[in-house]
C-alpha cells in the first residue's frame, strides 16, 4: 500500500530536550514536506526537499532542522523545543509532476511541550 | 501575495441537505487547484483536483467542485450530506513560479454535519 509513515503519532516532550520525528514513504517520490497544523491557521510549511541532499525553508522554519539522507525518509528534528511548537505534524509527500498530483500526507504526530 | 481564503471557518448543516464550502484564491497566474479532506485523528487526504479542461470536478465520495476563473473561486459541493462527512476540508493552490513550485492551504472549513 502507497503511504507516508510517520512516527510516533503522539509525543510529549519538555522543554529542551531534543527530538525527532521520522517520516518514511515507499512512492520513490521525490518531493517531501513537512507542515504544522494550528486552529485558525491551517497548514504552514516547515520544510521541504525536492530530492536527496537538496532542503530549503518553509515559510515557518525557525527552530527546526530536516535532512534528506536517503529518499524515502524525511525526518523532522527539534533541536530544543519550546511550547509554541506544540503542534499537530504533518509529512507529506509528492512525485515528480507535483504540481498536479497534489500530496500524500501521513496520519500526523501531535506534539507537546511542556 | 498569493493567498487562499476559506471564507467559512465552520459549517454546520442536517444529514441529506445540500452543502457548499467557499473557496477563493489570489494569484496572477495560472494556478492548480485542491481539495482535501481530514477526518477525525487522521492526515488531510485527495478529494478532488482542478488542473485544466472542463470546470466541473468530480471527487470521492460524491463530493464536486466548480472552478470560476472570473469569480477566482473554487467552492466544493454535496447535494446531499451523510453523517460520514463530518470532517475539516482544506482547499490549496499550487503554481510555478521561479524554478519551483509553491503550494498553499487555506485555513480549512469544518463541516458538522447533524442527525
Amino acid at each position: 500500500e502507497a503511504q507516508v509513515t510517520q512516527n510516533p503519532r503522539y509525543l510529549i516532550t519538555v522543554t529542551g530536550k531534543k527530538l525527532t520525528v521520522t517520516c518514511s514513504q515507499n512512492m520513490n517520490h521525490e518531493y517531501m514536506s513537512w507542515y504544522r497544523q494550528d486552529p485558525g491557521l491551517g497548514l504552514r510549511q516547515i520544510y521541504y526537499s525536492m530530492n536527496v541532499e537538496v532542503t530549503d525553508k518553509g515559510d515557518v522554519p525557525e527552530g527546526y532542522k530536516v535532512s534528506r539522507k536517503e529518499k524515502r525518509n524525511f525526518p523532522l528534528i527539534l533541536e530544543s523545543p519550546s511550547p509554541n511548537q506544540t503542534s499537530l505534524y504533518f509529512c507529506a509527500s509528492s512525485g515528480r509532476d507535483r504540481l498536479g498530483n497534489g500530496y500524500t500526507f501521513g496520519s500526523g504526530t501531535r506534539l507537546t511541550v511542556v | 501575495a498569493q493567498s487562499v481564503t476559506q471564507l467559512d471557518s465552520q459549517v454546520p448543516v442536517f444529514e441529506e441537505a445540500p452543502v457548499e464550502l467557499r473557496c477563493n484564491y489570489s494569484s496572477s497566474v495560472s494556478v492548480y487547484l485542491f481539495w482535501y479532506v481530514q477526518y477525525p485523528n487522521q492526515g488531510l487526504q485527495l478529494l478532488l483536483k482542478y488542473l485544466s479542461g472542463s470546470t466541473l470536478v468530480k471527487g470521492i465520495n460524491g463530493f464536486e467542485a466548480e472552478f470560476n476563473k472570473s469569480q477566482t473561486s473554487f467552492h466544493l459541493r454535496k447535494p446531499s450530506v451523510h453523517i460520514s462527512d463530518t470532517a475539516e476540508y482544506f482547499c490549496a493552490v499550487s503554481k510555478a513560479t521561479s524554478g519551483t513550485y509553491k503550494y498553499i492551504f487555506g485555513t480549512g472549513t469544518r463541516l458538522k454535519v447533524l442527525a
